[in-house]
């Protein structure tokens, strides 16, 4: 089992660029998150999902979008990079059956840099 | 908020010495866990604690919980160099997220 995935694991935007980081798990799991990690900030959620098709806004959701069309993949899109959105970003998975309790798994991040 | 704060941000120590760093939060939690960050890498989760449970060892390590006080602490016993990480609490209450703190730097030299 491959785990938790992401692509890119780089990637270099100019300021209004548009993308999309993909993150795909194979554990079956039910819960799927977005974090962003700043330096000196920790973890902060960005968006989450309970289960396909479905999406919830975290602690700092303005300025990305998601999607949860399958199961096992989700997806974190930039419409209009910003400078600010320079970050490291971390999708993580959890099974969903203690609700959000369960243990969290990690992919390994996309360094994302805005110029 | 009901983020946990570690302490201390950094923390340096020798191999085989004992490492200590602690979390403290803010509100009622119902589950904490501690997670390890290797440079550059996920984290990979560590151990959970309930509510109603005052300690929990796996392997080298031993958890505290003090829902009192509001506070965790976590104890690598014999540090290895391999023990070189960042070290993060996360918590959670009902029906919400985990919130995840700002995370320990242990450093263990040889």
């Amino acid at each position: 089992n491959a785990g938790v995935t992401q692509t890119p694991k780089f990637r270099v935007l100019k300021t209004g660029q548009s993308m999309t980081l993909l993150c795909a798990q194979d554990m079956n799991h039910e819960y799927m998150y977005w974090y962003r990690q700043d330096p000196g900030m920790g973890l902060r959620l960005i968006h989450y999902s309970v289960g396909e098709g479905t999406t919830a806004k975290g602690e700092v959701p303005d300025g990305y979008n998601v999607s949860r069309l399958k199961k096992q993949n989700f997806l974190l899109g930039l419409e209009s990079a910003a400078p600010s959105q320079t970050s490291v970003y971390f999708c993580a998975s959890s099974s969903g059956l203690a609700g959000f309790t369960d243990t969290q798994y990690f992919g390994p991040g996309t360094r994302l840099t805005v110029l | 908020s009901q983020q946990g704060e570690e302490d201390p941000q950094a923390l340096s120590i020798q191999e085989g010495e004992n490492a200590t760093m602690n979390c403290s939060y803010k509100t009622s939690i119902n589950n904490l866990q501690w997670y390890r960050q290797n440079s550059g890498r996920g984290l990979v989760h560590l151990i959970l604690i309930r509510s109603n449970e005052r300690e929990k060892h796996s392997g080298r390590l031993r958890v505290t919980l003090d829902t009192s006080k509001k506070s965790s602490s976590l104890l690598i016993t014999a540090s290895r160099a391999a023990d070189t990480a960042s070290y993060f609490c996360a918590t959670d209450a009902r029906y919400s997220t985990l919130t995840f703190g700002k995370g320990t730097m242990l450093l263990v030299s040889p």
